[in-house]
């Protein structure tokens, strides 16, 4: 039961390039969440999926797009980055009845943008 | 404008004291929330919560109150421990939105010395 795994681990970019960031669960959960966390502050949220077939925006969605491809797997792209987008993200997911409401986060992806 | 803020950047105590973190918040609409610990170079792993119905949660050395009137809520750890020296966000969500987006802190980083 590996939780969720977010690959790759870390990523250098030049201004303008394209790349997706994966993200998968194996705990069967309903939600899935696109964060991302910059130097002395919280996690911003950036899109979620309340379930397979659906996608909403978060707080920080520009210069990003994401796919929920199945109810497992939940990708964020960046068509073209920015060293703005500079950051470490984070996927997380969430059983929809959860007790305690809490979610269930990866590793996260360092990504630099030069 | 943050709804959620943790106003300590950082925290430090001895080993075997009292450490205490302190969040507030501003939404009304806000009715469950988490803590969450995060060590370096991991993902954030969930703590305790507490449901706007409660005042107080407690689980081991942890125990999470919430002020309502005030919108403010605190996490007190006893005996602190070493390997309590993490990153500590506060996050609160409203069940009634979908898909049980939570709204995060900037974190308290906590050092227990031995």
């Amino acid at each position: 039961n590996a939780g969720v795994t977010q690959t790759p681990k870390f990523q250098v970019l030049k201004t303008g390039q394209s790349m997706t960031l994966q993200c998968a669960q194996d705990m069967n959960h309903n939600s899935m969440y696109w964060y991302r966390q910059d130097p002395g502050m919280g996690l911003r949220l950036i899109y979620y999926s309340a379930s397979e077939g659906t996608t909403d925006k978060g707080e920080v969605p520009n210069g990003y797009n994401v796919s929920r491809l199945n109810k497992r797997e939940f990708s964020l792209r960046l068509e073209s980055a920015a060293p703005s987008q500079t950051s470490v993200y984070f996927c997380a997911s969430r059983e929809t009845h959860s007790s305690y409401n809490e979610q269930f986060f990866g590793p996260g992806t360092r990504l630099t943008v030069l | 404008d943050q709804q959620v803020k943790q106003n300590s950047p950082s925290l430090s105590v001895q080993e075997g004291r009292i450490s205490i973190l302190n969040c507030d918040y501003t939404n009304s609409m806000f009715d469950y929330f988490l803590w969450y610990k995060k060590y370096p170079a991991e993902g954030p792993t969930f703590l305790i919560s507490i449901s706007s119905i409660k005042d107080k949660n407690e689980d081991g050395r942890f125990t999470v109150f919430l002020n309502k009137s005030a919108k403010h809520l605190s996490l007190h750890i006893v005996p602190s421990q070493p390997g309590d020296s993490a990153v500590y966000f506060c996050a609160a969500s409203a069940q009634s939105t979908n898909a049980g987006k939570s709204t995060f802190g900037d974190g308290t980083t906590l050092t227990v010395k031995p």
